[in-house]
């Protein structure tokens, strides 16, 4: 069974420039998560999907972040326009229950210049 | 105050030594995660616990509720285990299934 991907692994980008994430969780798992490491900092939540519905997105941290999850399946986070501040490691998570082992994908690194 | 706090920040073993990694936290929670992150890896769940005591292999983990404290304890430690572990607990209150991370402890374990 394939475990979470994300895509890409690393990305490179300017400030102002817009980046879009993608996580595609284990097959059947209905929970989508999405975390942010920055540097020297804990892991912290953004948000959690049911499905394509957003059952929590209160880690968002401002309306430059769009999360999407269209027919449940794949999820994209996409950034725009891009600060410094955004830079770290993005990890996205699924589970099959709510109270179920969430299970972490690689994440992507994200740098922005 | 993180509601997540961990120690020791880090720590350094000699191979085949017992080694303990402390969680405590501050919130009522309905489960408590042990992750395992290797250098340039990705995270993998190791344990979840709600109570009690789970082993698998040569890790074992313990929760103390009432204590608001959890131990993860390597038996005979190999250079192998060297990573971050990292604990992580889902809140008590509601459908909220987002877990609060602990900072995480950076193990060394050398041949």
């Amino acid at each position: 069974e394939a475990g979470v991907t994300q895509f890409p692994s690393h990305s490179v980008i300017e400030k102002g420039q817009t980046v879009t994430l993608r996580c595609d969780p284990i097959s059947g798992h209905d929970n989508l998560y999405w975390y942010r490491r920055v540097m020297g900092k804990e892991i912290k939540f953004l948000l959690h999907f049911v499905k394509e519905s957003k059952q929590d997105e209160s880690g968002m941290p401002n309306n430059r972040f769009l999360a999407e999850r269209t027919g449940g399946t794949y999820s994209t986070l996409k950034v725009q326009p891009a600060e410094l501040e955004d830079s770290g490691v993005y990890f996205c998570a699924s589970s099959q229950g709510w109270a179920d082992t969430q299970y972490f994908g690689p994440g992507t690194r994200l740098t922005v210049l | 105050k993180n509601e997540v706090e961990q120690s020791p920040q880090n720590l350094t073993a000699q191979e085949g030594e017992f080694i303990t990694i402390n969680c405590s936290y501050s919130v009522g929670i309905s489960a408590l995660h042990w992750l395992q992150q290797h250098p340039g890896g990705g995270i993998v769940s190791l344990f979840m616990l709600s109570s009690g005591k789970k082993k698998h292999g040569r890790l074992i983990a313990t929760i103390n509720i009432q204590e608001k404290h959890s131990s993860l304890h390597i038996t005979a430690s190999h250079p192998r285990d060297s990573a971050v572990y990292i604990c992580a607990v889902r809140s008590l209150y509601g459908a909220n299934s987002k877990l609060t991370f602990g900072k995480g402890i950076t193990l060394s374990v050398r041949p």
